[in-house]
């Protein structure tokens, strides 16, 4: 059974770095793509970027690019997600979810629970 | 980046009614690469239909997708207590991920 655990909520400091874990299993960890989506209270799902497990390489959001960094531990199926220089719009819900991917259809069919990061002084 | 925006952005309906969702894209999506998704309060999201039709695994078949190009439907044909919740859709095109603002779905 597929299961994605993230790490705890996380409070920070205005100007700080927040890295958010994601322990995958009951599945190949490399096999594939996982993603990082985040979101406001109230708001709606914004998609950060996602990374390969098996090769490393990472494809940001736009709005993302320079203040976010994925990585991968393989030795332990997990992925990190690193947000640089918060400020207050980063008070959000991080997720991860795993990308079912090939020509026929893009998904993401499993999601962590979320970890909810507080940026306050 | 396409932009997906979702119609209405709240709908008002009772247990046993129809719900009818709708989902534009500011351009053309390949079916293939849209997907629909739920999500009730302190949850993740979870995954109802992609491929613009097909219905997730274990996902009632109440819930049915459809459309092409620009203009895509989720329809629940009976509403029931557990499906009053937020609905998102997403599109995948040019490396990129996008999802609408959502429709809520609420008890009238």
């Amino acid at each position: 059974q597929v299961h994605l655990v993230q790490s705890g909520a996380e409070v920070q400091k205005p100007g700080a770095s927040v890295k958010v874990s994601c322990k995958a299993s009951g599945y190949k960890f490399t096999d594939y793509y996982m993603h990082w989506v985040r979101q406001a209270p109230g708001q709606g799902l914004e998609w950060m970027g996602r990374i390969n497990p098996n090769s490393g390489g990472t494809d940001y959001a736009r709005s993302f690019q320079g203040r976010v960094t994925m990585t991968r531990d393989t030795s332990i199926n997990t992925v990190y997600m690193e947000v640089s220089r918060l400020t207050s719009d980063d008070m959000v819900v991080y997720y991860c979810a795993r990308e079912v991917g090939d020509s026929d259809s893009y998904y993401f069919d499993y999601w962590g629970q979320g970890t909810l990061v507080t940026v306050s002084s | 980046e396409i932009v997906l925006t979702q119609s209405p952005g709240t709908l008002s309906l009772s247990p046993g009614e129809r719900a009818t969702l709708s989902c534009r894209a500011s351009q053309s999506v390949s079916s293939s690469y849209f997907a629909w998704y739920q999500q009730k309060p302190g949850q993740a999201p979870r995954l109802l239909i992609y491929g613009a039709s097909s219905r997730a695994t274990g996902i009632p078949d109440r819930f049915s997708g459809s459309g092409s190009g620009t203009d895509f439907t989720l329809t629940i044909s009976r509403l029931e207590p557990e499906d009053f919740a937020v609905y998102y859709c997403q599109q995948y095109g040019s490396s990129s991920w996008t999802f609408g603002q959502g429709t809520k779905v609420e008890i009238k």
